[in-house]
């Protein structure tokens, strides 16, 4: 199955500075990457996705690349904001099949002011 | 509006007892998924649905059965509690089709003694 592998497990900026997760996927049939906010004692929520198709996306202050010859995609926040404290979990998926989502383990990301 | 409840949103629960969390969605998602959360895994998929009378293991099924007998619900249910199953347990649907988007609910804090 799929195994999803994300790095680091925590990060530490300060306000207004950029912060860069990384996670890597091993199911080179995976074509769906979703990145979840999770905020403390708070449910998931997607803030952005990619599928295969395309290299890079942004909304706002948020962007997502994918490199699927290497089977990696990062996460990148610019000018982060307290608000911006929270878990961040990246995900694959084979879309259109399986449609299940497998998990990287969280990076604790802590905006500091 | 549109939601996904999860019930009870705490339960304390001895080894042995069998305990039974309910995940109720009014979206009319045909796909339905139970995680747990744990420190340092992430989301880790127990059980999954993609319709009725549909069910799947998921990477964590030992343990856990779930029925799904009508397009809104998805129990979860621990047969016989055990203490490594003290967890975070989060209940989520997405519509499928074009998106594998997943709509968490607001999770269920399960603490077996």
């Amino acid at each position: 199955g799929e195994n999803v592998e994300q790095h680091p497990s925590t990060l530490s900026v300060q306000e207004g500075d950029s912060a860069v997760i990384k996670c890597t996927y091993s199911d080179s049939a995976s074509n769906y990457f979703p990145w979840y906010k999770q905020e403390l004692g708070k449910r998931p929520q997607l803030i952005i996705d990619i599928r295969s198709n395309v290299g890079e996306k942004k909304d706002q202050r948020i962007a997502v690349t994918l490199n699927k010859t290497a089977k990696h995609f990062s996460l990148h926040i610019t000018e982060t904001q307290p608000e911006d404290s929270a878990v961040y979990f990246c995900a694959a998926s084979i879309r259109g099949s399986a449609r299940q989502l497998t998990f990287g383990s969280g990076t604790q990301l802590t905006v500091l002011p | 509006d549109a939601e996904i409840t999860q019930s009870p949103r705490h339960k304390i629960t001895e080894t042995g007892r069998q305990v039974t969390l309910a995940c109720h969605q009014t979206w009319n998602h045909n796909n339905m998924f139970w995680y747990r959360q744990d420190l340092g895994h992430g989301l880790r998929l127990i059980h999954y649905s993609y319709g009725v009378q549909d069910t799947n293991k998921g990477e964590v099924s030992d343990g856990y059965s779930v029925s799904r007998s009508n397009t809104e619900d998805l129990p979860l249910t621990l047969e016989s509690a055990a203490s490594s199953q003290t967890s975070v347990y989060f209940c989520a649907s997405s519509e499928g089709g074009p998106t594998n988007e997943q709509f968490f609910g607001p999770g269920t804090r399960l603490t077996v003694l």
